[in-house]
């Protein structure tokens, strides 16, 4: 079965800063899908970014970059700039012949 | 936008009870989801529907069953509550056949059972 895994449950970041949180995937599977949601407090889960496996190139979406490396299973997410409105859990999700997998969830701090 | 609704934000049950939590979209999307999010555990799928009166089992089904007669509602049931099943539970749809597709999230329904 497909794990995710979180490294890091709490992170934080100054203002202004960029943070990376990381994310681990074990799969045998050669063909699959990555994602980043980020849950706010209070507030419903939504999506940040997505990435497919067989796309070299790391997605990127306005502050919000990946760095994917599918030898190492490695799918890590860079915030530049961050804000307080960053300030949430995020969770690493992996897809492939079965429902979206979740990781743990990192939850981030950022300090004005 | 998508919308995804869930029938309570906070919800007291007793012991025993029979709890049913609701969840309803309004984008024609064919597959649902029942997460429970606890704290240092993340998401983990309870059960999940790719149409009408379709069910699959995810990784958590024991205490649980669901239900859906109608495209856009899928409902969770605890046949018989227990505090072990207090926790924050999640339902989501997405479309079919399109594996980078999003899942769209409801509120959340925080349970305690008592």
């Amino acid at each position: 079965a497909q794990t995710v895994t979180q490294s890091q449950p709490e992170m934080s970041v100054q203002e202004a800063e960029t943070v990376t949180l990381s994310c681990t995937y074990d799969t045998s599977e050669s063909d699959y899908y990555l994602f980043w949601y980020k849950q706010p407090p209070s507030r419903q889960m939504i999506l940040v970014i997505r990435q497919e496996a067989y796309k070299q190139q790391n997605a990127t979406e306005n502050r919000f970059s990946v760095n994917f490396q599918k030898a190492a299973k490695s799918f890590s997410l860079k915030i530049s700039d961050s804000q307080l409105g960053d300030a949430a859990m995020y969770f690493c999700a992996y897809r492939g012949n079965t429902p979206l997998v979740f990781g743990k969830g990192t939850r981030l701090s950022v300090i004005a | 936008d998508v919308k995804v609704t869930q029938s309570s934000r906070y919800l007291v049950k007793r012991t025993g009870e029979k709890v049913f939590l609701e969840c309803v979209q309004d984008m024609d999307h064919e597959n649902m989801f029942w997460y429970r999010q606890d704290p240092g555990l993340g998401l983990r799928l309870i059960y999940f529907s790719y149409d009408v009166k379709m069910k699959e089992k995810g990784d958590i089904p024991e205490g649980y069953s669901v239900s859906r007669e109608k495209k856009e509602r899928f409902s969770l049931i605890l046949e018989s509550a227990s505090t072990n099943q207090t926790s924050m539970y999640l339902c989501a749809s997405s479309l079919v056949g399109n594996p980078m597709e999003t899942q769209y999230f409801g509120p959340g329904t925080r349970l305690l059972v008592l």
